[in-house]
């Protein structure tokens, strides 16, 4: 399958500051790419939709100014989470469709928020 | 009701036990039936692609689709420890969208 690269795997940050999470996709070219989200014992929810040279797309009740993403080139998506506070601790994961339907994921990012 | 329903877990079977997984969905759009395999603290791995209705077999996995029930399993046959995982199913409309997947059944395989 696809190679999705994510980056960092596990962050650790004070409260108040920002934390920039990289999605890679090193196989393919990717004009969209997706973020989800995932808390514990819960299943994935979609946050967004990373769309190459335009906005991205959120879904309903996801702050667009909390969670910045620029899909700066056709392999790489960023997902910025600003001004961090504990409940924004959770499991973040892109992933990057290929063909009709199939999507391929990144390892994921735990962020832990003191 | 929730687009995909899946049965709730924790699901645990002796080593070399048939495992049954299941899912059911309400959207008669859904096309493509994909499960995934997501271990501790990792993303999911696409495990079978099913499109439409019928069986899927690759190794001891089995995906089956009846879009007449809208109804999904995933058997598991000769279960390793290794299967241990949470399985989520995710069925899918045509074109290239977000996935919606179930909340997904985590299997405890026993050595």
């Amino acid at each position: 399958g696809a190679v999705v690269s994510q980056h960092p795997s596990w962050v650790i940050c004070k409260s108040g500051t920002s934390v920039k999470i990289e999605c890679r996709s090193l196989d393919f070219q990717a004009t969209t790419m997706f973020w989800y989200r995932q808390f514990p014992k819960q299943s994935l929810m979609l946050m967004a939709t990373s769309n190459e040279g335009s906005k991205a797309t959120y879904e309903q009740g996801v702050e667009k100014d909390k969670f910045l993403i620029n899909h700066a080139s056709l392999t790489l998506s960023t997902l910025t989470v600003t001004s961090a506070h504990p409940e924004d601790s959770s499991f973040y994961i892109c992933s990057v469709p290929v063909g009709e339907n199939i999507q391929y994921f990144g390892a994921g990012t735990r962020l832990s928020v003191l | 009701q929730k687009e995909v329903e899946q049965d709730p877990g924790p699901l645990s079977v002796p080593e070399g036990a048939i495992v049954s997984l299941n899912c059911t969905y309400s959207n008669s759009a859904f096309q493509y039936f994909m499960w995934y395999r997501q271990y501790s603290r990792k993303g999911p791995e696409l495990l079978m692609y099913t499109y439409s209705s019928g069986n899927k077999e690759d190794g001891r996995f089995t995906a089956q689709v009846d879009k007449s029930s809208k109804y999904i399993s995933l058997f598991i046959r000769d279960s390793q420890p290794s299967d241990s995982a949470t399985y989520l199913c995710a069925p899918s409309p045509p074109g290239r969208r977000a996935l919606t997947f179930g909340s997904g059944t985590r299997l405890q395989v026993q050595p």
